[in-house]
């Protein structure tokens, strides 16, 4: 069974540009979760989604945003991006119930 | 709302000695509870899971963590560690099945020869 998996593993962004992120969820998960993670900041929440609907939102800027396609992959947007967006970005898939399943990120540095 | 207390961002412990991380959480209704290891540049890798059932959890490579609601506490315990367990592991509380995860702080474990 295939993982979450995350695209694209690294990106290098130029300040003021705007970067999206992508995650497809583990078959059969219908929530998506995605956090920052930042050097000495731990893991920050950022959004949940669920059955295509945002359900919950960390303390972050309107800048960032997201959405859930029907096939329950995810995209992250960030826009405008500042040099603090730097750090490596992880999607979580899960059903009702269980834990979370982690891909293995993406890493965005902002230049 | 919840949250996570991860006592201690670095542990060191010796190959073979006793592994215990801290994790204290808050919780307005029973909790959730989760630890995750994370190697270099990886995700997250869920270790265990305390879900209402037996309090003492055991896990993956050799791990376990017991739940003690009257100190609100999960922590995480190896008898002998192993060059391999050296990286960083984060507590997490959910209140229910179905929510958002909150992450502690997370712990680095370093682990000598």
């Amino acid at each position: 069974e295939a993982g979450v998996t995350q695209s694209p593993t690294h990106l290098i962004k130029t300040r003021g540009q705007q970067a999206t992120l992508r995650c497809s969820p583990i078959s059969g998960h219908t929530s998506v979760y995605w956090y920052q993670q930042a050097l000495g900041l731990g893991l920050q929440f950022l959004l949940w989604y669920d059955e295509g609907e945002e359900r919950n939102r960390g303390n972050f800027p309107p800048r960032f945003s997201g959405r859930q396609f029907p096939n329950y992959s995810s995209e992250l947007n960030v826009n405008a991006l500042e040099l603090e967006d730097s750090a490596l970005y992880l999607c979580a898939s899960r059903q009702m119930n269980t834990e979370a399943f982690f891909g293995q990120g993406t890493r965005l540095t902002v230049v | 709302a919840q949250s996570v207390t991860q006592l201690g961002s670095h542990v060191s412990v010796s190959e073979g000695a006793l592994v215990l991380l801290r994790c204290n959480y808050s919780s307005s209704v029973p909790p959730y509870l989760f630890w995750y290891v994370q190697y270099p540049n990886q995700g997250l890798q869920l270790l265990l899971k305390y879900t209402s059932a037996a309090t003492l959890v055991k896990g993956i490579n050799g791990f376990e963590a017991e739940f003690k609601k009257s100190e609100t506490s999960f922590h995480l315990t190896k008898p002998s560690a192993h060059m391999s367990d050296a990286a960083e592991y984060f507590c997490a509380v959910t209140p229910s099945g179905y929510s958002t995860l909150t992450f502690g702080k997370g712990t680095m474990l370093l682990v000598s020869p």
